[in-house]
């Protein structure tokens, strides 16, 4: 089991650009989630998906966010025209299916738009 | 909806000294809830969860917390604090497809 991993670590982007993260969960694990946390929160729900299929997504995902999981396993965020508002931690999690199944976090993304 | 109320957003303790974290919740059924910790840069680690039965509930680093049905809290508690605990601590309630946080409180160890 190695984890939770999530890449890159630090992205500095200019307002206006695309940027695109990538998260690999656990692999027995068919749930994955998206969190942003701001600095002084907690991490706010995004989206998850059981398998491929995106199941929910948070009226917090602007037209301007996008994610996807292929094929089950990894999974891609993008971010389209980047604002200074989407400055923020972005933590990929993934669990095991099921009521209350523990998320496992990986350490995050950290995004800057300058 | 769920929601999940931390009132202390910071708490100095002294190394040695016993610690409770305060959280209150809000969900229409019995919840999952959840103790998570965070390092600065770093991503939640899980410290315990309540599903159901025993409400003490012991997790790892010698921490434990108590489900309340009546008060609808699930506070954190350690005897004996060490530097290393210095963390965010967040405590989150489980629905059946998501889980939502409360805001954290930022615990400060002092020597």
């Amino acid at each position: 089991d190695t984890g939770v991993s999530q890449d890159p670590r630090h992205k500095i982007t200019k307002r206006g650009q695309n940027v695109t993260f990538r998260c690999d969960p656990i692999s027995e694990h068919n749930r994955l989630y998206w969190y942003r946390q701001t600095l002084g929160q907690g991490p706010e729900f995004l989206t998850y998906f059981q398998n491929e299929a995106q199941l929910e997504k948070s009226r917090l995902l602007s037209d301007r966010f996008s994610a996807e999981r292929p094929k089950g396993s990894f999974s891609t965020l993008e971010i389209q025209r980047t604002e200074q508002g989407d400055s923020a931690m972005y933590l990929c999690a993934s669990s095991f299916t099921g009521n209350g199944a523990p998320l496992h976090f990986g350490n995050g993304t950290r995004l800057t738009v300058t | 909806a769920q929601s999940v109320t931390q009132p202390d957003i910071h708490i100095t303790v002294s190394e040695g000294a016993s610690l409770e974290l305060r959280c209150n919740y809000s969900y229409g059924a019995t919840p999952y809830l959840f103790w998570y910790v965070q390092s600065p840069g770093q991503g939640l680690q899980l410290l315990l969860k309540y599903f159901s039965g025993d409400t003490l509930v012991q997790g790892i680093k010698g921490f434990e917390a108590e489900f309340k049905r009546s008060q609808s809290s699930f506070n954190l508690r350690k005897p004996s604090v060490h530097w290393s605990d210095a963390a965010e601590y967040f405590c989150a309630v489980g629905a059946e497809d998501d889980m939502r946080f409360g805001a954290g409180t930022r615990l400060t160890v002092k020597p």
